[in-house]
């Protein structure tokens, strides 16, 4: 069964400064990645997608991860965070079988200082 | 690619009346999801629908719910009996070329 476990439940990070947030996911082959935004009350917006290739992705807002296959890792990073980037952020992975379902990690809270 | 919408965009209902949650994610997609995300929790999957047709589902999804694509473009999520614990917001998504879309969702509030 497919999972995905984000470590950091809350992260606080002064506006203009770099922001990482940690995704590890277990799953028996290579997966679909993702990475979804939410702001309050808000549906989910996808940043980004890792499907095959170039294990850097670029992603909307400025936005980047990186799929590490020997971490089982794929983290999310932005060089310089902005005050409206204060949201919650998703990972999820999906099975590349045809219509599998995305299992979503539990969200990490990012709040942007002043 | 084409948003999904999602009607109503909240809904209050009375403990025990049944819910319908509505979704227009466009008559040529195949695979249709809906998701639940309780206040403060993950992004839970509920039923994945495959050629008119349950495909998946979770634990959380019982008897009391139900989907349907009535007409070929419209899916829509059935709460039969609805229980304060079905408090949620409702996530319908499809599957397209470039991975998920989400709706904005339904809050559901059960009083």
């Amino acid at each position: 069964a497919q999972s995905v476990t984000q470590p950091d439940i809350h992260i606080t990070v002064s506006e203009g400064a770099s922001l990482e947030l940690r995704c590890n996911y277990s799953y028996g082959a290579t997966p679909y990645l993702f990475w979804y935004v939410q702001s309050p009350g808000q549906g989910l917006q996808l940043l980004l997608k890792y499907f095959s290739g170039d294990t850097l992705v670029q992603g909307i807002k400025g936005f980047e991860a990186e799929f590490k296959r020997s971490q089982s890792s794929f983290n999310l990073r932005k060089p310089s965070v902005h005050w409206s980037d204060a949201a919650e952020y998703f990972c999820a992975v999906g099975a590349r079988a045809a219509g599998n379902k995305l299992t979503f990690g539990g969200g990490t809270r990012v709040l942007v200082k002043p | 690619e084409p948003e999904v919408t999602q009607t109503p965009s909240h809904q209050v209902t009375q403990m025990g009346q049944e819910v319908i949650l509505r979704c227009v994610p466009i008559s040529n997609h195949l695979y249709f999801y809906w998701y639940r995300q309780i206040l403060g929790q993950k992004v839970e999957f509920l039923v994945s629908f495959y050629n008119n047709e349950i495909s998946e589902k979770s634990e959380i999804f019982d008897d009391q719910f139900s989907v349907e694509r009535p007409d070929g473009s419209n899916f829509t999520l059935k709460i039969r009996s609805t229980k304060l614990e079905d408090s949620a917001m409702y996530f319908c998504a499809r599957k397209g070329n470039y991975g998920y879309t989400f709706g904005s969702g339904t809050r559901l509030t059960v009083v």
